[in-house]
């Protein structure tokens, strides 16, 4: 069965970087794209990008260019999102969801969510 | 960038209720939205694609419609366990940006 497992809670000061993990199984990594989604506390869903799994294509909402990046290692089927420069505002959950090319197909699996938080 | 609109932003009803949320893209995107599901403490998940087509293992009380820049979910007769944040989401270009969420729950 397909499954999205990313990694543990997180626990950052301000100016510090985090870096999500979110290992894949039960389907052809490769194949697939996977979307970064954020929400915080109380808040609404954020789209935050998207990486093509196979040739590592992005395409990031303008709000995080230059702050995120986003890869893959498809030897692991593992995709990872980094986010530098962390302030409170990026206290979050942070999910990955898998992407079919087709992309009018929506995100089907659901990682758990990773909660992230920005304290001093 | 595509901005999405929904209304209403929460709606109480009662068991058996018809229930329906609208969608409003800022420019045509043909079918190219979905919406999911999240529930309290939960990841989203995929209910419609493609605007109407049902996602497997989604209950057949739910569907969506509409194309271009106005849409529809709808609950054809609220359970208890539909209780939860709605959201839709555009995927006709990017960046893939959602709706602010509509909360239902039951009166």
């Amino acid at each position: 069965q397909v499954q999205l497992v990313q990694s543990g809670a997180e626990v950052k000061k301000p100016g510090a970087s985090v870096r999500v993990s979110c290992k894949a199984s039960g389907y052809t990594f490769s194949r697939y794209g996977v979307n970064w989604v954020r929400q915080a506390p109380g808040q609404g869903l954020e789209w935050m990008g998207w990486i093509n799994a196979y040739s590592g294509n992005t395409n990031y909402a303008q709000k995080f260019q230059g702050r995120v990046t986003m890869t893959t290692d498809t030897s692991t089927s593992t995709a990872y999102m980094e986010v530098r420069g962390l302030t409170s505002d990026d206290t979050a959950v942070y999910y990955c969801a898998r992407q079919g090319s087709n992309y009018i197909e929506g995100s089907d699996y659901w990682g758990q969510g990773t909660l992230v938080t920005v304290s001093s | 960038d595509i901005q999405m609109t929904q209304s209403p932003s929460s709606v109480s009803a009662s068991v058996g209720d018809r229930v329906t949320v609208t969608c409003r893209a800022s420019q045509g995107i043909s079918n190219w939205l979905a919406w999911y599901q999240q529930k309290p403490g939960k990841a989203p998940r995929l209910l419609i694609y493609a605007a109407s087509s049902l996602q497997s293992g989604v209950p057949l009380r739910f569907s969506g419609s509409g194309s271009g820049t106005d849409f529809t979910l709808t609950i054809s007769s609220l359970q208890p366990e539909d209780v939860a944040t709605y959201y839709c989401q555009q995927a006709k270009s990017f960046p893939f940006t959602f709706g602010p969420g509509t909360k239902v729950d039951i009166k």
